[in-house]
């Protein structure tokens, strides 16, 4: 079984700073990862996902992830925030075994003026 | 684009009442599932299907049961409504030999009352 720790619950943010969102997994295969962004009152969208390849991955928004196997780690970056960033993100891992999903406990980013 | 739709974003129900959640997607997808998403806990797996009329339970499947006729239609039913089943509802579909990537429908938030 696959598990994800997001070691951020919220993380306040000014306008135009960078953040980072720390997301580390667990399983004892192979995984796919994912970030998922969920603004207030909507559903979740895919900001981007690692299957193979080169370890950092570009997603939309101007979001990046690097995906570090010896640490298990897959943290989401962004140089420069907006305030319409402000948003919950949710990183989740996928075995290849089977089609599902476990999703880390999510992390709330604020972003101010 | 894939959409998935949920048969109503708000919803109040009083205990004991029987409550049925319709989603519905549009891009032919195999994999359907849906979770709940409580503050500090992210999403949790209910029930997923791979197939019509087949369902596997997922992390917390007490309390829930499901229901797929039809490849496009995922129910879920609550049979007896319990308080501490007021949350957020999400369904999403995958595509079977995809990359695993699941879309998200708006959500369904219920209050049991």
């Amino acid at each position: 079984a696959q598990s994800v720790t997001q070691l951020d619950s919220q993380v306040p943010v000014f306008e135009e700073a960078p953040v980072e969102l720390r997301c580390n997994y667990s399983s004892s295969v192979s995984v796919y990862l994912f970030w998922y962004v969920q603004y207030p009152n909507q559903g979740l969208q895919l900001l981007l996902k690692y299957l193979s390849g080169s370890t950092l991955v570009k997603g939309i928004n101007g979001f990046e992830a690097e995906f570090n196997k010896s640490q298990t780690s897959f943290h989401l970056r962004k140089p420069s925030v907006h305030i319409s960033d402000t948003a919950e993100y949710f990183c989740a891992v996928s075995s290849l075994r089977d089609y599902k999903l476990s999703f880390g406990a999510g992390t709330t980013v604020t972003v101010r003026a | 684009d894939v959409k998935v739709t949920q048969s109503s974003r708000y919803l109040v129900k009083r205990t004991g009442e029987k409550v049925f959640l319709e989603c519905v997607q549009d891009m032919d997808h195999e994999n359907m599932f849906w979770y709940r998403q409580d503050p500090g806990l992210g999403l949790r797996l209910i029930y997923f299907s791979y197939d019509v009329k087949m369902k596997e339970k997922g992390d917390i499947p007490e309390g829930y049961s499901v229901s797929r006729e039809k490849k496009e239609r995922f129910s879920l039913i609550l049979e007896s409504a319990s308080t501490n089943q007021t949350s957020m509802y999400l369904c999403a579909s995958s595509l079977v030999g995809g990359n695993y990537e699941q879309y998200f429908g708006p959500g369904t938030r219920l209050t049991v009352t």
